[in-house]
Order: structure tokens, then C-alpha cells, then sequence
């Protein structure tokens, strides 16, 4: 099977921006999980995604959105972008079936390296 | 809240020894992940656990429920183990991740 998959690779955008980054998950698995990774903060968890519904959510602001679509495809948007946004954004597939909460295995990407300047 | 906290932060060691990492969190869990982290940013999910012992090749990881502690063991460290071993754990509808440790394993 093919990996998680994420596009673009690289991006720079200026402040005030917007973005939006896309996720294509392991074939057959629903359930994908977005995350931020700063050299300051670590990685945090941004949301996740089951069946074109967010069943989970961290603590980032509105500004951080997301949706899936039926094919389990995922994107994230960014909106007025800070320097603080600057980072590398991280999406995971999971096996994960409607009622199992969320903790199933991972399947990570290999990342989204966003600058904001 | 949970924290998660990982010990120690950096560790170098000489290829074949035995190296432990320890994790360690505030609230109780329903599971607990090992993930490693290469340089470049791609990361591979290592275990999850959420009690007992698990072993993949050289690597064995263990889980103390009542003590909110858990272990990565690796035997006959390799110079390809040189990456950053995170320590992440769900609770609620939340994923929260440890600092992670920097492992460098000397030939």
C-alpha cells in the first residue's frame, strides 16, 4: 500500500496569508489526525478527522481549520498567517472504526514545511 | 491537563550498547505511543501500548499504568538508531506528546 501522503512538501507565504495543505491518508483508512511540530512547542496536536466529521480538536485557534472529504482525503487551512506559524505540519492515517476512540497506530507523512515571513 | 515528560533529554552512546528512554505523565492514559523521529522530519510509529510489554526486533517497550511510566529498551544499539524517540499518550480526545529524546549511537 501506498503511504500518507502530503502536499506540497515546502511552502512561504508572508503574514496575513492564507494556506492550505492536503493529506491524501493509507488507502482504507478513515481516520486522519493533523499535527504542528515547532522547534519552541514540540509536537501538538491540531485535530482529527473521521469520516468527513472532526471528532477530536487541540488547543490552537480558529484560525486552524480542516475538513475530509468523502475519500477520506484531508486538507487544512490556515487563515491570516503569523510568523508563530511558522513550522512543520504533520498528518497521520489510522485504521480506526467508528466507535474505537481515538489511539490506534499512526501512519505519519512526511510533512508540510510551511514559512511564514 | 497531562504533562508528559521524557528523560534524558539527549543521550550519545557506542554502537552495542543497551539504551533505555523513560516517559513519564500526570493523568491517566488510554494509550501511550513510542514514535521516532529522523532527521528530515519523518516519523514512524514505533509501539502503542497501553499496558504489558512489547517487542519488535531489538526494541522492547514497557508500561506501568499504576506508576504513569513507561519504558523504550534498545538492544545492540546501531548508528541507524540515531533519531529522536518521542513519547506521546491519548487521553480524553486529546494526543499529547512528550519533548522527545535525541539519540546519537556512535560507531
Amino acid at each position: 500500500k501506498a503511504g500518507v501522503t502530503q502536499t506540497p512538501r515546502y511552502l512561504i507565504k508572508t503574514r496575513g496569508q492564507q494556506v492550505t495543505l492536503s493529506c491524501s491518508p493509507i488507502s482504507g483508512h478513515r481516520s486522519v489526525s493533523w499535527y504542528q511540530q515547532t522547534p519552541g512547542q514540540g509536537l501538538q496536536f491540531l485535530f482529527e478527522y473521521f469520516s468527513e466529521t472532526q471528532r477530536n480538536k487541540g488547543n490552537f485557534p480558529g484560525r486552524f481549520s480542516g475538513r475530509q472529504f468523502s475519500n477520506s482525503r484531508s486538507e487544512m487551512n490556515v487563515s491570516t498567517l503569523e510568523l508563530g506559524d511558522s513550522a512543520l505540519y504533520l498528518c497521520a492515517s489510522s485504521f480506526r472504526s467508528k466507535t474505537e476512540r481515538l489511539g490506534q497506530t499512526q501512519y505519519f507523512g512526511p510533512g508540510t514545511r510551511l514559512l511564514v515571513l | 491537563k497531562n504533562e508528559v515528560e521524557q528523560s534524558p533529554q539527549n543521550l550519545t552512546a557506542q554502537e552495542g550498547e543497551f539504551i533505555t528512554i523513560n516517559c513519564s505523565y500526570s493523568v491517566g492514559i488510554s494509550a501511550l505511543h513510542w514514535l521516532q523521529q529522523h532527521p528530515g522530519g519523518g516519523i514512524v510509529s514505533l509501539f502503542m501500548l497501553s499496558s504489558g510489554k512489547k517487542k519488535h526486533g531489538r526494541l522492547i517497550a514497557t508500561i506501568n499504568i499504576q506508576e504513569k511510566h513507561s519504558s523504550l529498551h534498545i538492544t545492540a544499539s546501531h548508528p541507524r538508531d540515531s533519531a529522536v524517540y518521542i513519547c506521546a499518550v491519548n487521553y480524553g480526545q486529546n494526543f499529547v506528546f512528550g519533548p522527545g529524546t535525541r539519540l546519537s549511537v556512535l560507531p
